[in-house]
């Protein structure tokens, strides 16, 4: 079966500082593509960054960045410079079959002033 | 440029009840996603309708069905509602449903079931 795992149910991290949230995936497949949503308390899941698995170069949003390491299966968000509009569930997510999703536990993101 | 939108925002129904929920897909969208979202889990796939047809199911029982309609627009329906329905209903719609194609998701329906 293809899992999706986000080890931390919680981080905590001061306003301005670096966080890194953690997911690790299983898959036998060697070409895929991998998700963060982030999901605020408003509840609208919203896409942060996605990544290409044949691609080596980490994908790069604005303040968000991925630490791909595919033989590891191992996709980690870096969030840089935390604003507290961050503060939110992320998910990582894995598409199996076409664009269908499979969703981690989640991670609760709390910024703190 | 319209995101996508669900109707109702919130819903209660009692045990043995039938419910729709509905879901209107982003402009230039052709495929629609379900996702069921128990409190403080993550997503889990329903079902995918594709230009009006299934094309994909998670482990659901059947009393989960779908209707994609010409517009794209989509509905849930759920028969025989049991206690663990009760969760947020999450529509994402895409172009197509490929591995890279990627989704995107509307506010969600509340549905609590006593």
């Amino acid at each position: 079966a293809q899992t999706v795992t986000q080890s931390q149910p919680e981080m905590s991290v001061q306003e301005a500082e670096t966080v890194t949230l953690s997911c690790t995936y299983d898959t036998s497949e060697n070409n895929y593509y991998l998700f963060w949503y982030k999901q605020p308390p408003s509840r609208q899941m919203i896409l942060v960054i996605r990544q290409e698995a044949y691609k080596q170069q980490n994908a790069t949003e604005n303040r968000f960045s991925v630490n791909f390491q595919k033989a590891a299966k191992s996709f980690s968000l870096k969030i840089s410079d935390s604003q507290l509009g961050d503060t939110a569930m992320y998910f990582c997510a894995f598409p199996p079959y076409g664009n269908k999703l499979v969703f981690g536990a989640g991670t609760i993101l709390r910024v703190k002033s | 440029e319209t995101g996508v939108t669900q109707s109702p925002t919130h819903l209660i129904k009692t045990r043995g009840q039938q419910v729709t929920l509905r879901c209107s897909s982003q402009s230039g969208h052709n495929t629609v996603s379900w996702y069921q979202q128990a409190l403080g889990q993550g997503p889990q796939f329903i079902f995918q309708y594709y230009r009006e047809e299934e094309n994909g199911r998670g482990n659901f029982p059947p009393r989960f069905s779908g209707l994609q309609f010409p517009n794209y627009s989509s509905e849930l329906n759920v028969n025989a509602l049991e206690l663990d329905d009760s969760a947020l209903y999450l529509c994402a719609s895409s172009f197509g449903g490929g591995a890279g194609e990627t989704q995107y998701f509307g506010p969600g329906t509340r549905l609590l079931v006593l």
